[in-house]
């Protein structure tokens, strides 16, 4: 597609149940990431894909957390048994596999645990 | 660990006014640095990407600067309008541990009518 697309756009579920979000990047980029924007903080890292290598997971802040990339495309962000800490927008990006590109963002996944 | 900050967390302005965004970063082994725009309840829209190799980069009426050694990057924005108003975020990527940005704080700039 044209950019990066989320799903859904928002979100909202009890404290304890299992989410999941998905990005489609944009086609042919072999990068993608997955960023956590809560309320009122910077952007932080939570796991990165890069063609086929083994994923660097080193910013999920917990187990509950997980993510997986399948055929080289669409990813799944997972959350499981969510707290109400969870809460916060979610966001995808995607990049050429070349160094000097830079990264295109979608809009995010707005996660409201309740 | 490389560090962002940025400076000053909030800015307003009227309209017309030619304004800096101030961003450093601790690292100074960068290899790019890009400014994103926030608008409330949205995702982040790209405005400049600047090589480590680069001095500046130009679209329309926003200009960034880059000066690696010392690390710093500026945003100016000429001519401000009610339409620049966001959150301004600049973001660099390292040469090593992988290719993750590390963002700022972000500026939130509103331009007065």
């Amino acid at each position: 597609g044209a950019g990066v697309s989320q799903s859904p756009s928002n979100k909202v579920t009890e404290k304890g149940k299992d989410v999941e979000l998905r990005c489609d990047p944009i086609s042919g980029h072999t990068a993608l990431y997955w960023y956590r924007q809560s309320l009122g903080q910077g952007l932080e890292f939570l796991i990165y894909f890069q063609g086929n290598s083994a994923p660097d997971k080193s910013g999920l802040p917990s187990d509950r957390f997980s993510a997986e990339r399948t055929g080289g495309s669409v990813s799944t962000l997972t959350i499981q048994r969510t707290q109400q800490e969870d809460s916060a927008v979610y966001l995808c990006a995607s990049r050429t596999g070349q160094y000097n590109y830079g990264y295109t963002f979608g809009s995010g996944t707005r996660l409201t645990v309740v | 660990k490389q560090e962002v900050t940025q400076i000053p967390a909030a800015l307003s302005v009227p309209e017309g006014e030619n304004l800096v965004l101030n961003c450093s970063f601790t690292d100074s082994a960068i290899y790019n640095l890009q400014w994103f725009r926030q608008d409330p309840g949205k995702g982040l829209t790209s405005l400049l990407l600047i090589q480590s190799s680069q001095r500046e980069q130009t679209s329309g009426r926003l200009n960034a600067s880059l000066d690696k050694s010392s690390g710093r990057s500026t945003l100016y924005i000429a001519a401000s309008q009610p339409g620049d108003s966001a959150t301004y975020l600049c973001a660099v990527r390292r040469e090593t541990s992988g290719s993750r940005l590390t963002f700022g704080e972000g500026t939130q700039l509103t331009v007065n009518p």
